[in-house]
C-alpha cells in the first residue's frame, strides 16, 4: 500500500508560468516532508521541507504548501525555468524512533518548454 | 568535499554473478542507505545503517547484504544476482536525526551519483 502518492506521473508547464506539484499521503503519524529534484544520470537533491506544525515554506521560487486535514502537499514553482525540468519526488518521515526513514513518492516529470 | 561517491557508475552482470557496490561519505555522517529506483516504483529503501558495524533491513532487502566496517564506507553486495535486480542503486547517507517528540527534526539525506546496473 503507498503511503506517499503522486498521482501525476508528468507536468509540462511553459517558461514564465506556474508549475504545481501535487502530494497526497496516507499515514497520519508522517509530520515531516520533504521535497527532492532529480536529473537524468545524477542522485536527488533536497529541495525544500516542511515540518507539520506549519502550513507554508517558501524558499525563492519554490513554495511547499501543507493541507494537514487533506494529508495533501503541493510543491510551487513561480516562474518556471527550462533547468527545473527534472523529476521531483516527494517524501515523508515521522517522528520516534523511525524519524531517520523516508517514505518516497513515484515521482512528477516536470518539462519546462522555453 | 565529495559529498557521497558511488563506484562503479556501470555495470553489466550475468546471472549468479556477485558483486558489490562502494558508498563513500566525507560528511561525517552516521546514517547511510541503500535505495533502488525501478521505473514507476520511486524510491525503495533496501538495507541502511545507524552507525560504523550496524546495518538494519529496509523494505526490499531480500538478495542483498551490507557492511558498514568503516563510518565513511558502505557496501551493498549480491551475492548472486538475477534479472529482478536490474535497477539503478542510490546511497545516501544523513546525520543522526534529533530523537524528540512531535515533527521530525530536519532529516535530509544526501544521495550519490547512482549505479546503473544491468542483470542479463
Amino acid at each position: 500500500d503507498q503511503q506517499v502518492k503522486q498521482n501525476s506521473p508528468s507536468l509540462s508547464v511553459q517558461e514564465g508560468r506556474i508549475s504545481i506539484l501535487n502530494c497526497d499521503y496516507t499515514n497520519s503519524m508522517f509530520d515531516y516532508f520533504l521535497w527532492y529534484k532529480k536529473y537524468p544520470a545524477e542522485g536527488p537533491t533536497f529541495l525544500i521541507s516542511i515540518s507539520s506544525i506549519k502550513d507554508k515554506n517558501e524558499d525563492g521560487r519554490f513554495t511547499v504548501f501543507l493541507n494537514k486535514s487533506a494529508k495533501h502537499l503541493s510543491l510551487h514553482i513561480v516562474p518556471s525555468q527550462p533547468g527545473d525540468s527534472a523529476v521531483y519526488f516527494c517524501a515523508a518521515s515521522a517522528s520516534g524512533g523511525s524519524n531517520y526513514k523516508l517514505t518516497f513518492g513515484k515521482g512528477t516529470l516536470l518539462t519546462v518548454n522555453p | 568535499n565529495a559529498g557521497v561517491t558511488q563506484t562503479p557508475k556501470f555495470r553489466v552482470l550475468k546471472t549468479g554473478q556477485s558483486m558489490t557496490l562502494l558508498c563513500a561519505q566525507d560528511m561525517n555522517h552516521e546514517y547511510m542507505y541503500w535505495y533502488r529506483q525501478d521505473p514507476g516504483m520511486g524510491l525503495r529503501l533496501i538495507h541502511y545503517s545507524v552507525g560504523e558495524g550496524t546495518t538494519a533491513k529496509g523494505e526490499v532487502p531480500d538478495g542483498y547484504n551490507v557492511s558498514r566496517l568503516k563510518k565513511q564506507n558502505f557496501l551493498l553486495g549480491l551475492e548472486s544476482a538475477a534479472p529482478s535486480q536490474t535497477s539503478v542503486y542510490f546511497c545516501a547517507s544523513s546525520y543522526r536525526p534529533q530523537q524528540r517528540q512531535g515533527p521530525s527534526s530536519y532529516n535530509e539525506q544526501f544521495f550519490g551519483p547512482g549505479t546503473r546496473l544491468t542483470v542479463l
